[in-house]
């Protein structure tokens, strides 16, 4: 069946402008989760939704990001006047619940790689 | 807060030897523990977890972890390395009430012939 997709699978933007990152969690999922990889790291936790609502934001670096899942499927990560600092790889996972370690695996999508000039 | 450590920022491993790849986790309870494989281009893989239970884990592709409480320690193993398992390799934590994980830095494998 099909994965995570996200899109685009690059985004090259200069500095102080706006971008949005897509995800296409696999179908049926309520769990989506958004992680920032930077150059030489591991991923780390940006927010996590369940259903349609941000369960845990805690990851957001500041208010220039946002993120929403209006419908409970695909999710949007927005980024507002964009810096330099913000370059990195952004991955998106879903699972099939969430929150229940016992039964759930993250799957993750490709991630977009994002580079601010 | 919860932390992962993998002290070893590259390693290379002849193909058909052995392979010990080091994780290390700082949780004030049980902690949930996995390790995930990411190759060029691709999303991350699980390879296995850790719940609860037998500390010893299997997972894909061969390779296994042992979860020792006492040296807040999860290694990942794989008896005989093939030329295809060269990726990196990433060591989680989760915790608390949610499902989000905590990464380490990451391990590059190289794979020689």
């Amino acid at each position: 069946g099909a994965g995570v997709s996200q899109t685009p699978s690059n985004k090259v933007t200069e500095k102080g402008k706006y971008v949005e990152l897509r995800c296409d969690p696999i179908s049926g999922h309520t769990a989506l989760y958004w992680y920032r990889q930077s150059l030489g790291q591991g991923p780390e936790f940006l927010i996590y939704f369940q259903g349609t609502g941000a369960a845990d934001d805690s990851g957001l670096p500041n208010d220039r990001f946002f993120a929403v899942r209006p419908e409970g499927s695909v999710s949007t990560l927005k980024i507002q006047r964009t810096e330099r600092g913000d370059s990195a790889v952004y991955l998106c996972a879903s699972s099939p619940s969430g929150g229940v370690f016992g039964t759930d695996t993250q799957y993750f999508g490709p991630g977009t790689r994002l580079t601010v000039l | 807060a919860q932390s992962v450590t993998q002290p070893d920022i590259h390693i290379t491993v002849s193909e058909g030897a052995s392979l010990e790849l080091r994780c290390n986790y700082s949780y004030g309870a049980t902690p949930y523990l996995f390790w995930y494989v990411q190759s060029p281009g691709q999303g991350l893989q699980l390879l296995l977890k850790y719940f609860s239970g037998d500390t010893l884990v299997q997972g894909i592709k061969g390779f296994e972890a042992e979860f020792k409480r006492s040296q807040s320690s999860f290694n990942l193993r794989k008896p005989s390395v093939h030329w295809s398992d060269a990726a990196e390799y990433f060591c989680a934590v989760g915790a608390g009430g949610y499902s989000t994980l905590t990464f380490g830095k990451g391990t590059m494998l190289l794979v020689s012939p």
